[in-house]
């Protein structure tokens, strides 16, 4: 989606170390959401930002919102072959939970 | 957590039949379900918003003739692919509404049409 934009687009990294995947959005978001998917399955949700500057994390995962809420930010510190997979962000620009999803980061993790 | 679940899982049918994909809320009630698609190497693109009892909201670009959806109880949702061609195989994922503060994903759907 052009409002919805996601990058990289895919990012190999070694073991152990830290990366950050963006999404920027061309509007103000209702809420962003980040998922992660394996290829041919479902998305498992990570988590979900709502408020300006508001920041959560769930294991080795942090998701950071702007305080302008058009740009998130995805953490992952210590990278492990586990993380790897496809990061999907999911912009909600209603609050009726439509989702706009970006391209997505296609993640490798070299052990 | 809330579960909700797809069926089936993989289908594989010929050009020019029709192909039906459930979507079960397993333990909630979910008076909204949206319908995406996914093409290998690509993201998800809504199809449509799927309303308990009232007629789906197709998104730009989606013939509603062509995809049929019934949402004819609080927990199923039928996408219904007619008249199925080869461009039409892909990944069907729906999710569904428990109140209006959480949404939960199925498993998807691999339709292939030879």
């Amino acid at each position: 989606s052009q409002e919805l934009e996601q990058s990289p687009q895919s990012l190999i990294v070694q073991e152990g170390k830290n990366l950050t995947i963006n999404c920027t959005s061309s509007k103000t978001l209702y809420g962003l959401y980040w998922y992660k998917q394996k290829y041919g399955e479902g998305l498992i949700f990570l988590m979900m930002l709502q408020k300006g500057g508001e920041e959560k994390s769930h294991e080795k995962i942090t998701a950071k919102l702007d305080e302008k809420k058009q740009q998130s930010s995805l953490h992952i510190t210590a990278s492990q072959p586990s993380h790897a997979g496809t990061y999907l962000c999911g912009a909600d620009y209603t609050g009726g939970f439509k989702t706009i999803f970006g391209a997505g980061t296609r993640l490798f993790v070299k052990a | 957590g809330a579960v909700v679940s797809q069926h089936p899982s993989r289908v594989i049918c010929k050009s020019g039949t029709s192909v039906k994909i459930e979507c079960r809320s397993l333990d909630f009630q979910a008076t909204t379900m949206f319908w995406y698609r996914q093409f290998p190497k690509q993201s998800l693109m809504l199809m449509a918003t799927s309303n308990e009892g009232s007629k789906a909201t197709y998104e730009q670009g989606v013939e509603k003739d062509k995809f049929l959806i019934n949402h004819a109880s609080l927990t199923l949702s039928t996408l219904t692919v007619t008249s199925a061609h080869p461009e039409d195989s892909s990944f069907y994922i729906c999710s569904a509404l428990q109140g209006a503060s959480e949404q939960y994903f199925g498993p998807g759907t691999r339709l292939t049409v030879t």
